[in-house]
């Protein structure tokens, strides 16, 4: 199986700021890498799908980019509503897809 | 407007069995492949079964085979996952996902019910 591996698993930002998650895949996924936002208690919703298409709906400032092993997920002006966990995911090897570890973003 | 709405869940003893049911609509359920993913009370997603649009082709995570059988039916847009000899370690909240494109061409989640809890205890 893939193994999809995220860094960090936490951190604390503030509003405002520029942040950048990372996903590393354990073997070549090309580019069928999605990201995906959960909230406390609410099921997760995705963000971005082939690495760095918007998801339609999906503010801007998410960007999302890598091909092959390397990952990232950017948000580049931080706002209240983006304090989350967020999630990458392989379909590479569609159907058994497989799941980062998260990382949550907490106020600082 | 897409909407999926899971129901079942509840308290189960170990060795128990729960059905989870997943009414669809807003779609046309059957031209689109059909998930089960859980995640566990603190912890993150794991993928758990798939099934293709015609009930043609189905997958289980190792976690779950041969206890779990996933299942739909177009007519009623109805998907189902039938969980027997549950464990401890099955308990969460379990979503059903459709993926984001049509027929079973490779494709992560578009799509996400509000998911329906599962608790193995004694």
């Amino acid at each position: 199986a893939i193994r999809m591996t995220q860094s960090p698993s936490s951190f604390s930002a503030s509003t405002g700021d520029r942040v950048t998650i990372t996903c590393r895949a354990s073997q070549g996924i090309s580019s069928y890498l999605a990201w995906y936002q959960q909230k406390p208690g609410k099921a997760p919703k995705l963000l971005i799908y082939a690495a760095s298409t918007l998801q339609s709906g999906v503010p801007s400032r998410f960007s999302g980019s890598g091909s092959g092993t390397d990952f990232t997920l950017t948000i580049s002006c931080l706002q209240s509503e983006d304090f989350a966990t967020y999630y990458c995911q392989q379909y590479y090897s569609y159907p058994l897809l497989t799941f980062g570890g998260g990382t949550k973003v907490e106020i600082k | 407007e897409v909407q999926l709405v899971e129901s079942g869940g509840g308290l189960v003893q170990p060795g128990g069995s729960l059905r989870l049911s997943c009414a669809a609509s807003g779609f046309t359920f059957s031209s689109y492949s059909m998930n089960w993913v859980r995640q566990a009370p603190g912890k993150g997603l794991e993928w758990v079964s798939y099934i293709s649009s015609s009930s043609s082709t189905i997958y289980y995570a190792d976690s779950v085979k041969g206890r779990f059988t996933i299942s739909r039916d177009n007519a009623k847009n109805s998907l189902y996952l039938q969980m027997n000899s549950l464990r401890a370690e099955d308990t969460a909240v379990y979503y059903c996902a459709r993926d984001r494109r049509g027929g079973s061409s490779t494709s992560c989640y578009g799509y996400w019910g509000q998911g329906t809890l599962v608790t193995v205890s004694s």
